[in-house]
Order: structure tokens, then sequence, then C-alpha cells
């Protein structure tokens, strides 16, 4: 068993849907969430950071972490055509390893 | 504020051969962080460099190594070379004023062996 499951997609949905990526991980002694946006042939760029369950707001992104049912989740609101890119949730103990899903691919249709 | 760079941003190597890929960290960052991301997958954790030392290892043969120098820019170096080491490799760098556990990434370098 993977310590991260992502659904990997691909996942398309229509300009102004609201969209919902999540990732569910096995091990209790993650402490740090993050997710990251990834275009086509760059690097990660970090999205969102958390590290206590409930729900972390930054425009139209939302982070939520539910820490008892080991599930997080990122929603974007009012998409764009802008936001198609793969998103990659990541997770740590600590200042060392980064441990990803397996990244969803979304694709927002204008 | 600079972000983190890396060299060569493509590189073509044959089985068997070695090759050398750097990062430069971003500015006021003490720890590098290298990453291997096969296509279709997330970024799998080769080492971690902080002040000069290793400070964690993935599940990666010796054969991947590691430098980090005075300036905190790193080296990621492979030997023997082989075709399912064809990959994006993701340098991150971390340990500056704020949250310890924040990773940045480079742009990465795409390595294909042939």
């Amino acid at each position: 068993q993977k310590e991260v499951e992502q659904d990997p997609g691909p996942l398309s949905v229509p300009e102004g849907a609201i969209v919902s990526l999540n990732c569910t991980y096995s091990n209790s002694a993650f402490q740090y969430f993050m997710w990251y946006r990834q275009y086509s042939r760059k690097g990660p760029e970090l999205l969102m950071y958390t590290y206590s369950s409930g729900n972390k707001e930054d425009g139209r992104f939302t982070a939520q972490v539910d820490k008892s049912s080991k599930y997080i989740s990122l929603f974007i609101r009012d998409s764009q055509p802008s936001d198609s890119a793969t998103y990659l949730c990541a997770m740590t103990q600590g200042a060392q390893k980064l441990v990803f899903g397996q990244g969803t691919r979304l694709t927002i249709n204008p | 504020e600079t972000g983190v760079t890396q060299s060569p941003t493509h590189l073509i190597k044959t089985r068997g051969q070695q090759v050398t890929l750097r990062c430069s960290s971003q500015s006021g960052h003490n720890t590098v962080s290298w990453y291997q991301q096969a296509l279709g997958q997330g970024p799998q954790f080769i080492f971690q460099y902080y002040r000069e030392e290793e400070n964690g290892r993935g599940n990666f043969p010796p054969r991947f190594s590691g430098l980090q120098f005075p300036n905190y820019s790193s080296e990621l170096n492979v030997n023997a070379l082989e075709l399912d080491d064809s990959a994006l490799y993701l340098c991150a760098s971390s340990g500056g004023q704020g949250l310890q556990e924040t990773q940045y990434f480079g742009p990465g370098t795409r390595l294909l062996v042939l």
C-alpha cells in the first residue's frame, strides 16, 4: 500500500465549476500537508500549506485536512482555464522528505 | 529574491554513462532536497543535504550520490545510468526564515537515457 493515494484522473470540468481534489494517507505521523500545482514540463509550485485539521482558504483555493480520517482535499472555486495543470498532494513528518501522491491531471474547459 | 535554478534543462545519455545535475538553492535557504519524477507519477525523494551533510535518503541505490557546497548549491550524480533513470529530476530548497518544512522547487532537469 502506498503511503499517499491520489486519484490520477484525468479530470475535465467546465469553466466556473467547483473542483474537488483528494488524497488519503496511511502514515499517522504526517503533520504537514501541502498542495502543489505543476504545469506541463515545469517544476511543482506550492499552492497551499496546512498543519492542522480544518480548512484554510486562499482566494479561490481551500485546503481541508481531516487527520482522524487521514484525508485531505483541495477545492477550487470558479475554476479558470489557467487552472489546468497537474495537482500534487504532499505531506511530511518534519523538515525532511516530502511524500507525494501520484498527481491529478485537471483540465478546465472554456 | 532568486528562486531555485537547475542546469541543464535537458540531457540525453546512454546506458552505463554517468551524469551530474546541478542546483542553486533559493536565497537564504540552507537545505536542498532532490526528487525523481517519472512520467505520470509524483516526485520520489532521493536525498536531502543540510549544511553540506546528507540529512536523509530515500529508497535509491548508492549509484545516486550528491554534494552540497558552502554556498548551499548542490549536485546530484548518477553513475552507471539505466534506462529506468529517465525522468524529471527536481531540486527543492528549504530552511529559510519561516516555515522550515516548506520546499520550493526548481524547474527540473529532464534526463533521457537511451
